[in-house]
């Protein structure tokens, strides 16, 4: 079957780094896609990899190892706003978004 | 801004009734979906569509009705609702390229069956 697996919940600092993980099996490959969400609203697009490395747009970053199956997303100078769920999909080999549950991120003062 | 518009944003219904969520966007973009997405979960897709008079099913779809006979207008219909349709329901939109997996959603109708 397909999976994408990333942690449940996380909590950083205003002003820290965080890293989100996120592993995933599908059939096929065809890109890995971030997706911010805040309570009670619409996921929104954060970044997308096809190729191997680091995509950096800002404060966030998203890198990818196909090899390893596996991405994760950096955030930078957190600020409270940042407080979210940041889900991980996977485009599979017939171009359809397999989605994880998502990893809720909680920022403290 | 968002382009894409979902309505109702909020509705309580008593089972067995019949619903239809509205989803309509200004983008022009061929392909629509709908998910279903449970607090903390991941979102399920429930169908979508490459385009006019092209639907298509997925993982959920079994108790509910789309169509798409304008490009703009993505309508999703249950037929008979059951406490276990109580969810929120996300419409989105893409552009054609098969490889785009940039969703713009709109706001989501969060739906409860009593």
């Amino acid at each position: 079957g397909q999976n994408i697996d990333q942690p449940t919940e996380m909590t950083a600092t205003e002003g820290a780094i965080v890293q989100i993980n996120c592993t995933y099996q599908t059939s096929g490959f065809n890109g890995l896609f971030w997706y911010q969400q805040h309570a009670g609203e619409a996921p929104t697009f954060l970044s997308y990899n096809v190729l191997d490395g680091l995509e950096e747009k800002g404060r966030f970053s998203s890198f990818l190892s196909r090899s390893k199956g596996y991405s994760y997303l950096l955030l930078k100078e957190l600020q409270m706003k940042d407080s979210a769920s940041y889900l991980c999909a996977v485009m599979d080999s017939n171009y359809q978004l397999i989605w994880g549950a998502g990893t809720k991120l909680i920022i403290k003062p | 801004e968002a382009d894409i518009y979902q309505t109702p944003r909020y509705l309580v219904i008593g089972t067995g009734k019949k619903i239809t969520l509205e989803c309509s966007q200004t983008m022009g973009h061929d392909k629509m979906y709908w998910y279903q997405q449970d607090p903390g979960m991941e979102l399920h897709l429930i169908h979508y569509s490459y385009g006019v008079n092209s639907t298509e099913k997925g993982d959920l779809s079994s108790e509910s009705t789309v169509s798409r006979i304008r490009t703009e207008h993505f309508p999703l219909t249950l037929e008979s609702a059951r406490p276990s349709h109580t969810s929120q329901y996300l419409c989105a939109s893409s552009r054609r390229d098969r490889d785009t997996g940039e969703l713009f959603f709109g706001e989501g109708s969060r739906l409860t069956v009593l």
